[in-house]
């Protein structure tokens, strides 16, 4: 079955550091893999998107990475701001495409000042 | 910056009541889904249209929702009966076909059935 997990399920860290979120999948073949950002009341924003061939993409002080063989991404966020706080969803899209994207359940980043 | 809009923000109703939401996806963009987020569940496609046609709404219970786009400029998703379990965020985001493209999300219907 199609999965994907994220760790941890919520972060506390004080503004100006950085911090790493993780999202583990099953879903093979995939398309791609992205990040969203989603604030309190809005809807998720993309931040990054790779394909299963790309393991690293930036976006500002955002950087996603891929490793394809342990179905593993992360994303990255350097000296982190208030405005950081938000949850963060890793969502794959199987290759196959008859098959649903996934989405993951999410990473609330709380970040203190 | 060209956006999704929702209509409405929020809605409360009670049990039993139609309900009707509304989307207006980004101009030129050729797929819309519909999704449902929950505390418990997270986000959960329930619907996905490219170039107005349905492709997949083997999440929607048939039975109560319904999902339409009228015209490119205008999608709707329908709750018939509602039910106290139907209360969460609705969102629709829209795209373009090509591979690698983002979704654009609105910020969504917040859904309360009494």
């Amino acid at each position: 079955k199609n999965q994907v997990e994220q760790s941890p399920q919520s972060l506390i860290i004080l503004e100006g550091k950085n911090c790493t979120l993780q999202c583990n999948y099953t879903v093979s073949p995939f398309s791609n893999l992205r990040w969203y950002k989603q604030d309190t009341g809005r809807g998720p924003v993309s931040l990054t998107i790779m394909t299963f061939s790309e393991n690293t993409k930036s976006n500002g002080r955002y950087t996603a990475t891929l490793d394809a063989d342990t179905k593993q991404s992360s994303l990255h966020i350097t000296a982190s701001q208030l405005s950081d706080s938000a949850s963060y969803i890793c969502v794959v899209k199987p290759r196959n495409r008859d098959d649903k994207i996934i989405f993951g359940k999410g990473t609330r980043l709380h970040i203190l000042p | 910056d060209a956006r999704v809009t929702q209509t409405p923000r929020h809605k409360v109703t009670e049990m039993g009541q139609e309900v009707t939401m509304r989307c207006q996806p980004i101009l030129g963009h050729n797929t819309v889904f519909w999704y449902r987020q929950t505390m418990m569940q997270g986000l959960e496609l329930l619907a996905y249209f490219r170039n107005r046609a349905p492709l997949d709404d083997s999440g929607m219970p048939k039975d109560r929702f319904s999902a339409e786009m009228p015209d490119a400029t205008l999608a709707t998703l329908k709750i018939q009966p509602s039910e106290p379990r139907d209360s969460a965020v609705y969102f629709c985001a829209s795209g373009l076909e090509q591979l690698h493209q983002p979704q654009h999300f609105g910020d969504g219907t917040r859904l309360s059935i009494l």
